[in-house]
């Protein structure tokens, strides 16, 4: 069971280049949500989706795009990278509303 | 004001020590606790899990809600080097517009020296 799957786990960028983060969950849950992760920022969220079919805008959308490809997937895509966004990103899920988050090991990017 | 405040830290005991982290609240909504723990270069993991008010053990942690204070604790007893982290508190609501959305402190560094 592995739980959430990030790719990559590390990425350098030049300004303007576009990527895709992807994210995979096989627990079969129904949430799934993408942070980023900065030094004395903590965790802000950046998008997410409730349910198949469906996605939010968080805290920090600006720059970001996402898609709920199935119940599994939900990629981050960044289209025009700077280096405001070099960060660590992190995917999460969890199956019901009141149930905790099961996270992903994370993506270093680097905007140079 | 931030929906949720946590110390930064850094916190730094040595082994054997009670470690004591904290968080206080704005959102009276608010009814699921919880505390993670980020290994250096990971993920964070759930530790522990509260519903509403009062205290739940498990092991050497222990987690506390009061809700009238809109304070949480997280106590760690006879603490170990490989407790060595950061512990960031999280929080949601039951009910309104945020509902199912994950309220993070910034998370408090520790560190516990043999």
């Amino acid at each position: 069971n592995a739980g959430v799957t990030q790719t990559p786990k590390f990425q350098v960028l030049k300004t303007g280049q576009s990527m895709t983060l992807q994210c995979a969950q096989d627990m079969n849950h129904n949430s799934m949500y993408w942070y980023r992760q900065d030094p004395g920022m903590g965790l802000r969220l950046i998008y997410y989706s409730a349910s198949e079919g469906t996605t939010d805008k968080g805290e920090v959308p600006n720059g970001y795009n996402v898609s709920r490809l199935n119940k599994r997937e939900f990629s981050l895509r960044l289209e025009s990278a700077a280096p405001s966004q070099t960060s660590v990103y992190f995917c999460a899920s969890n199956l019901l509303t009141r149930y905790g988050y099961t996270f992903g090991s994370g993506t270093r990017l680097t905007v140079v | 004001q931030k929906e949720v405040e946590q110390d930064p830290g850094p916190l730094s005991v040595p082994e054997g020590a009670i470690v004591s982290l904290n968080c206080t609240y704005s959102n009276s909504a608010f009814q699921y606790f919880m505390w993670y723990r980020q290994y250096s270069r990971k993920g964070p993991e759930l530790l522990m899990y509260t519903y509403s008010s009062g205290n739940k053990e498990d092991g050497r942690f222990t987690a506390q809600v009061d809700k009238s204070s809109k304070y949480i604790s997280l106590f760690i007893r006879d603490s170990q080097p490989s407790d060595s982290a950061t512990y960031l508190c999280a929080m949601k609501a039951d009910r309104g517009s945020t509902l199912g959305r994950l309220y993070f402190g910034r998370g408090t560094q520790l560190t516990v020296w043999p």
